[in-house]
């Protein structure tokens, strides 16, 4: 199955600032995923990225705070802009592999 | 939308003593998975179960696939220090690619 490679795989950032995560995937993929997992919650869908177009996203999550970027067919963006505390969380990147899905091993981000 | 209704929360056993969980949703899946969520790592598929009445095992992992589509349950059969995460249902929302998680059964083994 595909082998996902995700970084930074932490961070501790200022508030107000911005933080880029990278997912390149060993293969080529059509769609990508980005989840949010808050503190001791579940995995939430931000949006789902396929190349050669923008992104789609979720109820509740905007492209101004997450852009996303999908240059290729191996590679993903996600960034979280203008950061709060709230941002705090998990970050993953994912993949659908015909049978399940893969995940990268997750950006844990702590907003001071 | 669709929801994923997962119990128990949390579980504490002690080593050896088999796990069950479960997941109902308030619509069908077609499609029931089962991750793990290791301590920072990024959750692995543990099971994929794909027809009503499946029943599948991954070595002391059983799920299946409940008659109705809207059930599936997970065991595990004793248990062993390293199965301690989190455990995930998960399926596809409606008819696209993208899936939907449970919140999750914490599972602790008490030594």
């Amino acid at each position: 199955s595909a082998v996902i490679s995700q970084k930074p795989s932490r961070d501790i950032c200022q508030r107000g600032t911005s933080l880029t995560i990278q997912c390149q995937v060993d293969s080529q993929v059509t769609m990508m995923f980005w989840y949010r997992q808050q503190p001791g919650q579940s995995l939430t869908l931000i949006a789902t990225a396929n190349q050669g177009s923008e992104a789609t996203y979720e109820s509740g999550f905007v492209i101004d705070k997450f852009p996303i970027s999908r240059p290729n067919l191996t590679f993903s963006t996600l960034t979280v802009s203008n950061m709060s505390p709230e941002d705090s969380s998990i970050y993953l990147c994912s993949l659908s592999t015909g049978g399940g899905y893969t995940f990268g091993s997750g950006t844990r981000l702590t907003v001071v | 939308g669709q929801q994923l209704n997962q119990s128990p929360q949390s579980m504490f056993i002690q080593e050896g003593e088999d796990v069950s969980m479960n997941c109902t949703s308030s619509s069908i899946f077609n499609t029931w998975l089962w991750y793990k969520q290791d301590p920072g790592e990024g959750p692995v598929l543990l099971i994929a179960l794909y027809k009503a009445g499946e029943l599948t095992s991954n070595g002391r992992l059983t799920a299946q696939f409940g008659i109705t589509r809207k059930d599936s349950f997970l065991n595990i059969s004793a248990s062993i220090p390293s199965d301690v995460g989190i455990y995930f249902c998960a399926g596809p929302m409606n008819r696209d690619d993208k899936i939907i998680f449970g919140k999750g059964t914490r599972l602790h083994i008490l030594p």
